[in-house]
């Protein structure tokens, strides 16, 4: 199974502030044959569903704030916000779909300073 | 707009069974894969199972192989999730969730199973 290693498990950040989070996968998610990185992040709040936030590890989904972003290849990503806003507090999840199982990182919990 | 709703959960001793439904509508629901995903109480999100578009085909994480069966019905738009011999650790919020690939774009609202005697 690929293990999804995130850090840190939380971050406090003041308002405007960026903050970055990490995630290492225990193996190569970038396939030869399509040259992408099978990497989602997403971002929980309590009482609510999952909400996809990127995608191909990169990709922003429709909506979302270009504020947040995703980068990184193979097995290293961050997913980066670079003015934190109060609805930006939340648990924030990578997720592996390059092979079965679908694998989660720990999770992000993000904090205002 | 997407929708995915949950059903079928509640209260259920140890060694128990249980089978949730997911309704789905907005969309062609056949062009989806879709996904159980939990979340237990104090924990992280743990994917649980994906069935294909034609439902010939599933995977499933290993704490539920041989004691969840996922199913899909492409006539009625939904989704099944039979949960048997359960245990305490099965005990989570279940969303499902899907997308028209492995990328889960949509999600349910979730509903609560809890595994206690």
């Amino acid at each position: 199974d690929i293990v999804m290693t995130q850090s840190p498990d939380s971050l406090a950040v003041s308002l405007g502030e960026r903050a970055t989070i990490n995630c290492k996968s225990s193996q190569n998610l970038l396939s030869s044959s399509t040259n992408k990185n099978y990497l989602a992040w997403f971002q929980q709040k309590p009482g609510q569903p999952p909400k996809l936030l990127i995608y191909w590890a990169s990709s922003r989904e429709s909506g979302v704030p270009d504020r947040i972003t995703g980068s990184g290849s193979g097995t290293d990503f961050t997913l980066t916000i670079s003015s934190l806003q109060a609805e930006d507090v939340a648990v924030y999840y990578c997720q592996q779909y390059y092979a079965s199982p679908l694998t989660f990182g720990g999770g992000t919990k993000v904090e205002i300073k | 707009e997407v929708q995915l709703v949950e059903s079928g959960g509640g209260l259920v001793p140890p060694g128990g069974s249980l089978r949730l439904s997911c309704a789905a509508s907005g969309f062609t629901f056949s062009d989806y894969y879709i996904n159980w995903v939990r979340l237990a109480p104090g924990k992280g999100l743990e994917w649980v199972a994906i069935i294909n578009k034609d439902g010939n085909t599933k995977y499933y994480v290993d704490s539920v192989k041989g004691r969840f069966t996922i199913s899909r019905d492409n006539a009625k738009n939904s989704v099944s999730l039979q949960m048997n011999s359960l245990r305490d650790e099965d005990t989570a919020i279940y969303y499902c969730a899907g997308g028209t690939s492995w990328i889960t774009r949509s999600w349910g609202q979730g509903i609560l199973v809890t595994v206690s005697s």
